[in-house]
């Protein structure tokens, strides 16, 4: 199974908003609408920002939002500000024999 | 506070064995699907292996299948992973998650590094 496929860096300036894509197949994000996304700080665990493609877990900022269209699953953080300067990660549920995948990650900088 | 605890990780010789434990803190963990993802250092993330509420489904990457085991103790609030026939390439650190019917991994550890190397 191969990890789904996310540009390897994004930036932009603080208040600005920016989209990372993951794309993948029809067995994966096109065939599911478990399109999750995570954010990762250095040295620290990852956090899920979102879930089934567009929901916000409580406690995560309406500032990130997600969408899906077709095989390609994206990321939005508007009004970028600083603390969300961090690798971010899609993962979706698959029909192949191992049921998650991940994608490559797209470290995110604040100009 | 929700979470979960891992431990186990550590140095261990290509074709060693390693188990690692993970511990629930604050939610009813009999109700959860667990996870086992790992991140090779400065590298992207990899699931692993789940199972489910009662033990009796469990799921396994292509990479992990026939080497490692998964079980639990909801009793102890605990899943374990066994890792047996360790190569180089299962140098990574090893998270547990919670995961569920949302397909996501909402709750995670902090990690235990394990290393794979003469």
């Amino acid at each position: 199974q191969s990890a789904l496929t996310q540009s390897a860096s994004v930036s932009g300036s603080p208040g600005q908003s920016i989209t990372i894509s993951c794309t993948g197949t029809n067995s994966d994000v096109g065939g599911y609408n478990y399109v999750s996304w995570y954010q990762q700080y250095p040295g620290k665990a990852p956090k899920l920002m979102i879930y089934e493609v567009t929901n916000r877990p409580s406690g995560v900022s309406n500032r990130f939002s997600g969408s899906k269209s077709g095989n390609t699953a994206s990321l939005t953080i508007s009004g970028l500000q600083a603390e969300d300067e961090a690798d971010y990660y899609c993962s979706s549920y698959t029909s192949a024999s191992t049921p998650y995948v991940f994608g490559s990650g797209t470290k995110v900088t604040v100009l | 506070e929700v979470q979960v605890v891992e431990s186990g990780g550590g140095l261990v010789q290509p074709g060693g064995s390693l188990r690692l434990s993970c511990t629930s803190f604050e939610f009813t963990f009999s109700d959860f699907w667990m996870d086992w993802v790992r991140q090779d250092p400065g590298m992207g993330l990899e699931w692993v292996a789940n199972i489910n509420q009662d033990g009796s489904v469990k799921n396994f990457a292509d990479s992990a299948r026939g080497r490692f085991a998964i079980s639990r103790d909801n009793a102890k609030n605990s899943v374990y992973l066994q890792m047996n026939s360790l190569r180089p390439e299962d140098t990574a650190v090893y998270y547990c998650a919670r995961g569920g019917k949302l397909h996501a991994f909402d709750v995670w550890g902090q990690g235990t590094l394990v290393t794979v190397s003469s």
